[in-house]
């Protein structure tokens, strides 16, 4: 296990399709994090994941985004009826609760056109 | 709320420079990160800290926690340390970062 991957890496989609992103963290974190980046801007923090448990969700955009972690391994993060305003990099985080530290995959850099 | 403050927000130096960014926040915290983005790259974790001081090759961590300040140095800088260097801290209560505005390093020949 070399560190948190995430696909795709880029991601081109029309204006209303919906988009799915995938995040494989580090197997013995049990905490996994979703963060968008806009151009210029810093990471804007999403939702995060204890185990399978999804322990903060308010932060997400707008009812059109959900995320899963369904056997506490791997994450998904859906984008439904995608709009133009939502081109930006989606980065995933694991981490292990009692080190604090993160780390971070390559992301998934979204373009609705 | 605890902010978090990088200084400078750009920083222009040539190869060889000694490089010093600062980080400042406002409330406890539980430990801070710095972190490295290359333009249109993810983000890379250098150092998470709690107290003390951490070196990695050419880098340098350190933090006062009486003082709620770090700093991030760079010994003979290089091009190819150019990048948007982030601050962030974690807090005892969520875990969730909260970020610098990071700081905009670029290295010239």
């Amino acid at each position: 296990d070399t560190g948190v991957s995430q696909n795709p890496r880029h991601k081109i989609t029309k204006r209303g399709q919906n988009v799915t992103f995938r995040c494989d963290p580090i197997s013995e974190h049990n905490r996994l994090y979703w963060y968008r980046q806009t151009l210029g801007q810093g990471p804007e923090f999403l939702t995060y994941f204890q185990n399978e448990a999804q322990l903060e969700k308010s932060r997400l955009l707008s009812d059109r985004f959900s995320a899963e972690r369904p056997k506490g391994s791997f994450s998904t993060l859906e984008i439904q009826r995608t709009e133009q305003g939502d081109s930006a990099m989606y980065l995933c985080a694991s981490s292990l609760r009692e080190v604090y530290g993160y780390t971070f995959g390559s992301g998934t850099r979204l373009t609705v056109v | 709320k605890n902010e978090v403050e990088q200084s400078p927000q750009n920083l222009t130096a040539q190869e060889g420079e000694f490089i010093t960014i600062n980080c400042s926040y406002s409330v406890g915290i539980s430990a801070l990160h710095w972190l490295q983005q290359h333009p249109g790259g993810g983000i890379v974790s250098l150092f998470m800290l709690s107290s003390g001081k951490k070196k990695h090759g050419r880098l340098i961590a350190t933090i006062n926690i009486q003082e709620k300040h770090s700093s991030l140095h760079i010994t003979a800088s290089h091009p190819r340390d150019s990048a948007v260097y982030i601050c962030a801290v974690a807090w005892d209560s969520n875990y969730q970062l909260i970020w610098g505005a990071g700081t905009k390093l670029i290295i010239k020949p």
